[in-house]
């Protein structure tokens, strides 16, 4: 089975814009949940959906959003980067829950 | 009380000794502890997990070890290798997300 991908793996945004990444679980799995790396606060819950519905999401403010399609592949969507934002976004899937979560290698972005 | 506390932040091992790192938690709702395994530049992979209805799980030369009445749990490394060398991740899940401990540094040397 492939793993979970993610695309794109590097990203430089400046401060303002707005960005759309992507993530594709593993075939068969219906749950992606998204994560933030750095290494300040460690990895923390965005937020998870499962079957098109965002079932839990965490303490981000509402500039990150995200969405996920019928196939389960999902995006997430920050608007109006800061500074702050730049981190390494990993989703996770698994089959039906917070269970045996398989994580992407990541998008690393780096806002200017 | 939503944490995991990790320890240490990082640990140096001899090749051939036992890597241990802790972590313990204190919302009893957690249900569900795996241990993630992070090379720089890739993702975390999931290593071994456990379910608070067994005390220990073995996998190779990973081991959890559960003390449900401490809320601690724990991760032995057998037979460490330089090849093990990466940041360690603990978990917990209390069935809504998985909330991460800090991470520990572990640096096998030969």
């Amino acid at each position: 089975k492939a793993g979970v991908t993610q695309t794109p793996r590097y990203l430089i945004k400046t401060r303002g814009q707005q960005v759309t990444l992507s993530c594709s679980p593993i075939s068969g799995h219906r749950s992606v949940s998204w994560y933030q790396q750095t290494p300040g606060q460690g990895l923390q819950f965005l937020f998870e959906y499962f079957s098109e519905t965002q079932r839990n999401k965490g303490n981000f403010p509402g500039r990150f959003s995200g969405r996920q399609f019928s196939n389960s592949r999902s995006e997430m969507n920050v608007s109006t980067l800061e500074l702050g934002d730049s981190a390494l976004y990993l989703c996770a899937s698994s089959y039906d829950g917070y269970y045996e979560q398989y994580f992407g290698p990541g998008t690393r972005l780096t806002v200017t | 009380q939503q944490q995991v506390k990790q320890s240490p932040q990082s640990l140096i091992v001899q090749k051939g000794g036992i890597s241990i790192i802790n972590c313990a938690y204190e919302n009893t709702a957690f249900d569900y502890f795996p241990w993630y395994q992070q090379f720089p530049g890739k993702g975390p992979a999931l290593l071994i997990a456990i379910r608070p209805d067994v005390s220990e799980k073995k996998e190779g030369r990973f081991t959890i070890s559960f003390n449900k009445s401490a809320k601690q749990f724990s991760l032995h490394i057998m037979d460490s290798q330089p090849g093990d060398s990466a940041t360690y991740f603990c978990a917990a899940s209390p069935a809504d997300k998985l909330i991460f401990g800090t991470g520990t540094r572990l640096q096998v040397f030969p």
